[in-house]
């Protein structure tokens, strides 16, 4: 399986944007890039997943890399409710379809 | 949220008790995974599901078996609870039908052994 690495925190200023990165440098062609978040003590919530090309929806925004090596999540307007752990995904091809979480990043917006 | 409902929400038993944790969906979604959350170790797998009485290990797995009769269940036990599987567990779905969608999940139950 390939994996991800996250920075353990980081702290953005309310209003600014957020960005978060994820190395997963063992990437397999067919392998897509997720990202879910959890805010405290509620289940974990999708934002956003993508391939190889950028991908916006009304949440955010995830740029990978064209080697496909990394990818940045980005909040455009953090909040003081993006507060949460975001977690980076690979997720796993074929018929195995094990979601497998990292430590995640904590993300703490600051007024 | 996706209908997903976990029961219960809240559990307080005994060692050595078993104690069964329930997952129902209402998404008709063929794979149902089960969680724990501890401090400090993020999500962790114990059981999924990609079918109908098709089950596999998680990283987790020892001293917890699952079960899935139908569709919208997925049962999660506890033969004989220990302290060290105090948790949170959450249950999680996604759709077969494409294996690129995202999973949801239910809002947990907190387990304490005593």
């Amino acid at each position: 399986d390939a994996k991800t690495t996250q920075p353990p925190s980081m702290d953005c200023a309310e209003g600014r944007a957020a960005n978060l990165p994820c190395n997963h440098s063992t990437i397999s062609g067919n392998e897509y890039v997720y990202w879910y978040r959890q805010i405290h003590s509620q289940g974990p919530q999708y934002i956003i997943h993508g391939l190889k090309n950028n991908e916006t929806n009304e949440m955010a925004s995830l740029i990978i890399t064209e080697d496909r090596k990394s990818s940045t999540l980005i909040l455009p307007h953090a909040t003081l409710r993006d507060t949460a752990v975001y977690y980076c995904i690979v997720r796993v091809p074929s018929n195995d379809y094990k979601l497998s979480f990292g430590a995640g990043t904590t993300v703490t917006v600051r007024a | 949220d996706a209908g997903i409902t976990q029961s219960p929400r809240h559990k307080v038993t005994e060692t050595g008790t078993p104690v069964t944790l329930r997952c129902h969906q209402t998404e008709n979604h063929r794979y149902m995974y089960w969680y724990r959350q501890d401090p400090g170790h993020g999500l962790r797998l114990i059981h999924y599901s990609y079918g109908v009485k098709d089950t596999d290990k998680g990283e987790v797995s020892d001293g917890y078996s699952v079960s899935r009769s139908k569709t919208e269940d997925f049962l999660l036990t506890l033969e004989s609870a220990t302290s060290s599987q105090t948790s949170v567990y959450f249950c999680a779905i996604s759709d077969h039908r494409a294996w690129n969608t995202e999973a949801f999940f239910g809002q947990g139950t907190r387990l304490t052994v005593v």
